[in-house]
């Protein structure tokens, strides 16, 4: 099976700078993603790693270690609208299928 | 603009009903797929497609049944509605193959099974 762990809440100031880790334990695994969800709202996907190092959009940076099999999302310059909840997702092969499946997601506060 | 439709923003239904729960895309996405979302269980896959009529099960398909007659719509059916089957059910499409890491969701539908 799978499993994914991230923690369930984080909290930092705006304009810090804040870290999401992910570790997982599957197999197949083909890469990471990171989705944001603000409250009531539907998910929307921040970004992905297939492989390791680090890959910066922005605002937002997301690494993966494929030997280490962990990741974290890194959001800089916090602004109040980037609370929400974060999302992490592993890619892999499945009975001949690429499947996605889901962490539990950490919900980040901003707080002035 | 890349847009996923739910049919449905709220819907209450009573214990023992059918229900359905509709999803377009107006993508032309090969993939979709069917997600339950619950409080501290993050999103957790139902059922998913990855051509039409064709389907597979996910993490959690028990109670549950999907159709896909058309590319652009992917069904989600519940036999007969339980209160354990009380959430917040996502649709989202994708492009084929390692495409899955990038799916597009729609807004939602929050399901009360009374």
């Amino acid at each position: 099976g799978q499993s994914l762990e991230q923690p369930s809440e984080v909290t930092a100031v705006e304009g810090a700078i804040v870290q999401i880790n992910c570790t997982y334990q599957t197999s197949g695994f083909y890469g990471l993603s990171w989705y944001q969800q603000h409250d009531g709202g539907a998910p929307t996907f921040l970004s992905y790693n297939a492989l390791d190092g680090l890959e910066e959009t922005g605002r937002f940076s997301s690494f993966l270690s494929r030997s280490d099999s962990y990741g974290y999302l890194l959001l800089q310059e916090l602004q109040m609208k980037d609370s929400a909840s974060y999302f992490c997702a592993v890619m892999m092969n499945s009975g001949g299928y690429q499947k996605v499946t889901f962490g539990t997601g950490t919900k980040l506060q901003v707080i002035p | 603009d890349v847009k996923v439709t739910q049919s449905s923003r709220y819907l209450v239904k009573r214990t023992g009903e059918k229900v359905f729960l509709e999803c377009v895309q107006d993508m032309d996405h090969e993939n979709m797929f069917w997600y339950r979302q619950d409080p501290g269980l993050g999103l957790r896959l139902i059922y998913f497609s990855y051509d039409v009529k064709m389907k597979e099960k996910g993490d959690i398909p028990e109670g549950y049944s999907v159709s896909r007659e058309k590319k652009e719509r992917f069904s989600l059916i519940l036999e007969s509605a339980s209160t354990n089957q009380t959430s917040m059910y996502l649709c989202a499409s994708s492009l084929p193959g390692t495409g899955v890491f990038e799916q597009y969701f729609g807004p939602g539908t929050r399901l009360t099974v009374t």
